[in-house]
Order: C-alpha cells, then sequence, then structure tokens
C-alpha cells in the first residue's frame, strides 16, 4: 500500500522559532511537493522537487525553504516562524514515469504558531 | 499564470440525485493531466477521477464522471445518485507533465442532504 507520512499532525510552535515539517514516502516516487491549504484559498503550492537536491518556487515560497537530500525525503522549513504561517500543511507525492501520475497525500500537519 | 478556478465554493444536493461541480483551468502547455480529489473531514485526499488531456473520451469511475472541454479548458465532475458519504471537499487539479508541476483550485464543499 502506498504511503506517505507527515512526522507530525498537529504541531504549536511560537513566533520567532525554526520548524521543520518532515514528509517520507516509500513509493520511489521522483517529485514530492508541499502545499498549504487555508480556507477558501485551496491548495497552494509552496515548493516542489522533480529529483534529489532539485527544488522549484511555487505559488507562494516566501518565508519558506526546503531541502531534499535523499529521494524518499522532502522537508520544509520556516526559517523564523511567523503567525500568518498558521496553516494546514500537505505533503505530496508522485511519478512521472508511472501509469496514473496521480499525486499521494500525507495526512496533513495543522501548524498553529503563537 | 497558471491557474484552476473553481467558481462554487458551496454546493448542496439531495440524496440519490446528481450533481455537478465547475472546473476552468488555464495553462499553456499540451501535455497535461486533470484530476478530482476528495478531501473528506479526515482530511486525507483521495483521487477521485483522472483525465489524461490527450485523450477525447470522457473518464468515468463507477458514479462519478467528468465533461471534458479541452478547447474550453473545462473539467467538471458529475456525481451520480450521491450519497451521504460524498460529502466532503473536491478539488480540482491539474499535473503539466513537462515540468512536474500540479496545482490546485479553491475547492468546494460538498453538502449531500438526507
Amino acid at each position: 500500500d502506498v504511503k506517505v507520512t507527515q512526522s507530525s499532525r498537529y504541531l504549536v510552535k511560537r513566533t520567532g522559532e525554526k520548524v521543520f515539517l518532515e514528509c517520507v514516502q516509500d513509493m520511489d516516487h521522483e517529485n514530492m511537493f508541499w502545499y498549504r491549504q487555508d480556507p477558501g484559498l485551496g491548495l497552494r503550492l509552496i515548493y516542489f522537487s522533480y529529483d534529489v537536491k532539485m527544488k522549484e518556487k511555487g505559488d507562494i515560497p516566501e518565508g519558506y525553504s526546503v531541502s531534499r537530500e535523499k529521494k524518499e525525503r522532502f522537508s520544509l522549513i520556516l526559517e523564523s516562524a511567523s503567525t500568518n504561517q498558521t496553516s494546514m500543511y500537505l505533503c505530496a507525492s508522485s511519478s512521472p514515469k508511472g501509469v496514473t501520475t496521480e499525486a499521494f497525500f500525507g495526512q496533513g500537519t495543522r501548524l498553529t504558531v503563537v | 499564470a497558471q491557474t484552476v478556478t473553481q467558481s462554487q465554493p458551496e454546493m448542496s444536493v439531495q440524496e440519490a440525485e446528481t450533481v455537478t461541480l465547475s472546473c476552468t483551468y488555464d495553462t499553456s502547455e499540451s501535455d497535461y493531466y486533470l484530476f478530482w480529489y476528495k478531501q473528506p473531514p479526515s482530511r486525507q485526499m483521495i483521487l477521485v477521477i483522472r483525465q489524461e488531456a490527450y485523450k477525447q473520451q470522457n473518464a468515468t469511475e463507477n458514479r462519478f464522471s467528468v465533461n471534458f472541454q479541452k478547447a474550453a479548458k473545462s473539467f467538471s465532475l458529475k456525481i451520480s445518485d450521491s450519497q451521504l458519504g460524498d460529502a466532503a471537499m473536491y478539488f480540482c487539479a491539474y499535473y503539466l507533465y513537462n515540468n512536474n508541476d500540479m496545482r490546485f483550485g479553491a475547492g468546494t464543499r460538498l453538502t449531500v442532504k438526507p
């Protein structure tokens, strides 16, 4: 069974903290994505990666960075957390070589910055 | 900018009736895939249906079908014989094969009335 796992389901951090959101997939997928989900705005792409050490900015990269040192792991980093980064964060993976190319999602991390 | 637009923030349907959710998209790419995802209260994103842009035939999955109008860049989802379990947020998305980019719309919240 395919699986994308996010390290935390709920997270509370203080303003100014450095925050790491981890995502691991076990499907040997090339592509990995980080989205932010807010009511009325849907899923907005923060960053994506199509290979190890490769990254591309999405629509809202400001205040975030990413790391992909291994194929199965894609980390989202909030360098200095702010209250406007309180949101639901979704990680996904997919393969362009696959039959379906669909994205598989983690369960989401609800981050609250206080 | 490449975008996905869902113009209906909320929709409601009576159990056993049919409902259509709208989606339009904008891309200059010719090689892409379109998806409808469902997100129930559990937050887990679930693939409902998929359409390859090069295929003219509309995709169908049991009670779910799409109306794909490539020239109009329209991709609507029809749910027949609606069930209580269909109540969820529905997201339309595209995946661009050439640059591995995947974008989502703002979502439509579907309520199913018994």
